[in-house]
């Protein structure tokens, strides 16, 4: 079955810094990837999607990367700031019938 | 606009009850996902309507039911609560798109539900 690996250990960055998150999985090329953020309390907010035919997607001072060859994505924040301090999902969809598959998040705190 | 609704925001029951949560998508989304999550793990998919059909169910048992109606709301069931139901429920709702897919979701704030 589909396994979705996110850095357990929280991510600790300067303010200004570019943070970057990762994301594997372990089995079937998704339709596409979804990233999200989450406060303590509140439930996900959509960031960005890539299809599994797109290598990179930028919104803003956000940037994903999809290799299907290597079975990851990453995503970057750049210019850090203590507002970006939150969980962030990675979610991968078949499409149709499939189920989502989210992974357990990273923490990431920007210090100032 | 209003974002996705749902309610209520907490709830506390016993074990062997029954618990129905309900979510209002935004206005023009016709598809509607339920998700579990538990303190520091990620959301688990546990159904999609569309339409007022199912289209997608995860791993969950019988006891965990849902429908869609005509006005695109959303209602989840759970039957016979174990203590391992405690947690944050997520409805997510989708703008129309391919195949009513979950390309793009919008969560609302969850209910969060202690079985005791």
């Amino acid at each position: 079955s589909q396994k979705i690996e996110q850095n357990s250990e929280a991510l600790n960055i300067q303010e200004g810094k570019t943070a970057t998150l990762t994301c594997n999985y372990t089995n079937y090329s998704p339709a596409y990837l979804q990233w999200y953020r989450q406060d303590p309390g509140r439930g996900p907010v959509f960031l960005l999607l890539i299809r599994e035919n797109e290598k990179e997607k930028r919104k803003e001072r956000l940037k994903v990367t999809f290799d299907t060859t290597l079975k990851q994505s990453l995503f970057h924040i750049t210019a850090s700031q203590p507002a970006d301090s939150a969980t962030y999902l990675c979610a991968l969809d078949r499409g149709g019938g499939f189920k989502t598959i989210f992974g357990a998040g990273t923490r990431l705190f920007v210090k100032a | 606009d209003a974002g996705v609704t749902q309610s209520p925001t907490h709830l506390i029951k016993t074990r062997g009850q029954q618990v129905t949560l309900r979510c209002s998508p935004i206005s023009g989304h016709k598809s509607v996902s339920w998700y579990q999550q538990v303190l520091g793990q990620g959301p688990q998919f546990i159904f999609q309507y569309y339409e007022k059909e199912e289209r997608g169910r995860g791993n969950f048992p019988d006891r965990f039911s849902a429908r869609q109606f005509p006005n695109y709301s959303s209602e989840l069931n759970v039957n016979a609560l174990l203590l391992g139901d405690s947690a944050l429920y997520l409805c997510a709702s989708s703008p129309p798109g391919l195949a009513g897919g979950r390309e793009t979701q919008y969560f609302g704030p969850g209910t969060r539900l202690l079985v005791l």
